[in-house]
């Protein structure tokens, strides 16, 4: 497809249970973010990866969250011994070898932990 | 250094006035500025964006300023329309990620 693809669209989860998010980027875009938004909320920046640097994980907001990404494309975050404040729309994004390009968005996973 | 500062969190406007947002940052870094919207239920997407050599640029009724020398660039929405509600996100990039404001919510009264 031509544009970034996030799977599940949703998932339910029962507390304490682990969970992976997957991002497809656009083919040969090097950078890719995750972020999280709480219900009229604004975007919380979790994880960058640009190329084969070493990904800035200074948005993650606990131990519990983690994320990959192989071969320099598919990415996963995951998260582990969900709690009811991880519910959320997990967005992924990705964008093209030079810095300062537009982010290209995926659709989203809506997460809820029940 | 790192973040953006966005104002208004919300916004009212009469449908047909005007709307303006506005962000400010502290680094020398930056060099590229993009604004996005984001509908209800719906991902971001950008509107406009401007690099550090131009001071303005206009799409239709879109328009984004840059004063790079105060450190701040404003979205300008003129003639709004109902479909114009949304959220609005500035962003800032330079030699690093993409770093995203608060966003502001616009709402467009009848």
């Amino acid at each position: 497809g031509a544009g970034v693809s996030q799977s599940p669209s949703n998932k339910v989860t029962e507390k304490g249970k682990d969970v992976e998010l997957r991002c497809d980027p656009i083919s040969g875009h090097t950078a890719l973010y995750w972020y999280r938004q709480s219900l009229g909320q604004g975007l919380e920046f979790l994880i960058y990866f640009q190329g084969n640097s070493a990904p800035d994980k200074s948005g993650l907001p606990s131990d519990r969250f983690s994320a990959e990404r192989t071969g320099g494309s598919v990415s996963t975050l995951t998260i582990q011994r969900t709690q009811q404040e991880d519910s959320a729309v997990y967005l992924c994004a990705s964008g093209g070898a030079s810095l300062n390009t537009e982010a290209f968005f995926g659709q989203g996973t809506r997460l809820t932990v029940v | 250094g790192e973040n953006v500062e966005q104002h208004p969190s919300t916004l009212s406007v009469q449908e047909g006035d005007s709307a303006v947002i506005k962000c400010t940052y502290s680094d020398s870094a930056s060099n590229y500025f993009p604004w996005y919207k984001q509908e209800l239920g719906k991902r971001p997407q950008l509107i406009i964006d401007i690099r550090s050599n131009v001071g303005e640029k206009k799409d239709q009724r879109i328009a984004v300023t840059l004063n790079k020398t105060a450190k701040h660039f404003s979205l300008h929405i003129t003639e709004t329309q109902p479909e114009d509600s949304a959220v609005y996100f500035c962003a800032k990039s330079g030699d690093d990620k993409i770093i995203f404001g608060k966003g502001t919510r616009l709402h467009i009264l009848p």
